[in-house]
């Protein structure tokens, strides 16, 4: 089965609008991370984003949160004010087991936006 | 965070040849990994490099076909041999066990190879 469920190939939004990208996850882990990453045209992995299964609010990074709904094994991710430059593949990823130091994440096949002006 | 570079940024390679790229870190990681993205697809661990021993490799990746360097804690190196057109994909070192992060994993910009 997979760990990192992303069901939107691609998606559309217009400039200044918000968007969410959504994530689910499977792990019986009580302890697990979970990462967002943006993948522009040049190849290039740039992380966004990380919330801890035991972190008790949502994280935020500028215009980046992620809402967290532990009980469904969600992490999507939302964009406030989307930017052309946003215009990228995303991808989510969960590391399990994060107290110990596995450092190695399983990555979703990825969501692509389009920012249109 | 930390600065990772690649080198090269691309190639195009003939088909049995072997290519190898270098991953270089601006600072002292704990942990590093290669990663493999196949054009349009997600990424996908090769192995961890292991420093001073032989690195752990994931299912599906072999020593003889992605043999991998670390001879410290900044730099890394994959080699690509005896390549095929399959073997197209982008390349991505990554690190992680940043001092003052306990979590965060960065990536290096990637070597983007074509076989030809």
């Amino acid at each position: 089965a997979q760990k990192i469920t992303q069901t939107q190939p691609g998606m559309f939004v217009q400039e200044k609008e918000a968007v969410t990208l959504d994530c689910t996850y499977d792990t019986s882990d009580p302890s697990y991370g979970l990462f967002w990453y943006k993948q522009p045209s040049s190849g290039e992995m740039i992380f966004l984003i990380y919330q801890g299964s035991y972190d008790q609010q949502n994280a935020t990074e500028g215009r980046y949160s992620l809402n967290f709904q532990k009980a469904r094994k969600s992490a999507n991710l939302v964009i406030s004010a989307s930017q052309l430059g946003d215009s990228a593949m995303y991808f989510c990823a969960m590391r399990e087991g994060t107290s110990g130091g596995s450092y190695i994440p399983t990555f979703g096949r990825g969501t692509s936006l389009i920012v249109h002006p | 965070s930390a600065v990772i570079s690649q080198k090269p940024s691309r190639d195009i390679c003939q088909r049995g040849t072997s290519l190898t790229i270098q991953c270089q870190v601006d600072s002292q990681v704990t942990m590093m990994f290669w990663y493999r993205q196949q054009p349009g697809q997600s990424l996908t661990l090769i192995a961890t490099a292991n420093q001073g021993s032989e690195a752990t490799y994931e299912s599906g990746f072999v020593i003889d076909k992605f043999p991998i360097s670390r001879p410290n804690l900044t730099f890394s190196t994959l080699t690509v041999s005896n390549m095929s057109p399959e073997d197209s994909s982008i390349y991505l070192c990554s690190v992680g066990g940043l001092a003052g992060s306990s979590y965060e994993q960065y990536f290096g910009p990637g070597t983007r190879l074509t076989v030809t």
